[in-house]
């Protein structure tokens, strides 16, 4: 079936680092690629997507590229602040269908 | 229109108890969909309903749960019986043919957190 893996957390950064969370799926047919953000207390935000191979989706600053070779679908951020700290979860589905989740990566800036 | 609401936002209930929650989603939103999220992992995907109809239902849906959409707007999903299995965030969401261009971006409610003493 289909699933995604995620780099475990938390992953604790200073303010202004880079940032990588690293993601991959396995998946039947040609999914669409998600990251959604969970603010402490808050609901799943969308955050970007990516509907297709080397599609890159982007938003307040966050970066992913859907990489079919690799089948990845990593996050990143040139400079991160303290008010980025959240959990990052990404995600695909395939057609008008469910969305699988990755376990969550909980990202924890400092000032 | 202000997103998909949940309510009650959180829930205490005793083990062998009845209850029921309720998701209104997005009003011209044909598909919803029920997600359970327990401490530390991802949402798990319950069961979705388009329009009125159930069109999936996951294993992880014992016949303790049952979930309804009588008329194609809110639904309600009940848990009788509850353990304390069963304490965690349910999650609505909802989508249509055309959100997110196309893709079926799903956009989710805040949660109702169970917690079964």
């Amino acid at each position: 079936g289909d699933s995604v893996t995620q780099m475990e957390g938390p992953v604790t950064l200073s303010e202004e680092a880079f940032l990588t969370i690293n993601c991959t799926y396995t998946a039947t047919g040609y999914p669409s690629l998600f990251w959604y953000v969970q603010y402490p207390g808050e609901g799943l935000q969308l955050l970007l997507k990516a509907t297709k191979a080397d599609d890159k989706g982007s938003n307040k600053g966050f970066e992913a590229t859907y990489r079919k070779e690799t089948t990845s679908f990593h996050l990143e951020k040139g400079s991160v602040q303290v008010s980025d700290s959240a959990v990052y979860f990404c995600a695909l589905n395939t057609g008008f269908q469910k969305l699988v989740f990755g376990t969550g990566t909980r990202l924890l800036v400092s000032p | 229109d202000t997103g998909v609401s949940q309510d009650p936002r959180h829930k205490i209930t005793k083990r062998g108890q009845n209850v029921t929650f309720r998701c209104d989603p997005i009003s011209e939103h044909n598909r919803l969909y029920w997600y359970r999220q327990t401490l530390g992992q991802g949402p798990e995907f319950l069961t979705y309903f388009q329009n009125e109809a159930q069109l999936e239902k996951s294993r992880l849906l014992s016949d303790r749960f049952s979930a309804e959409r009588p008329k194609g707007s809110f639904s309600t999903l009940e848990i009788q019986r509850t353990e304390q299995g069963d304490s965690a965030m349910y999650l609505c969401a909802s989508s249509s043919l055309t959100s997110g261009g196309g893709i079926n971006e799903q956009f989710f409610g805040p949660g109702t957190r169970l917690t079964v003493l």
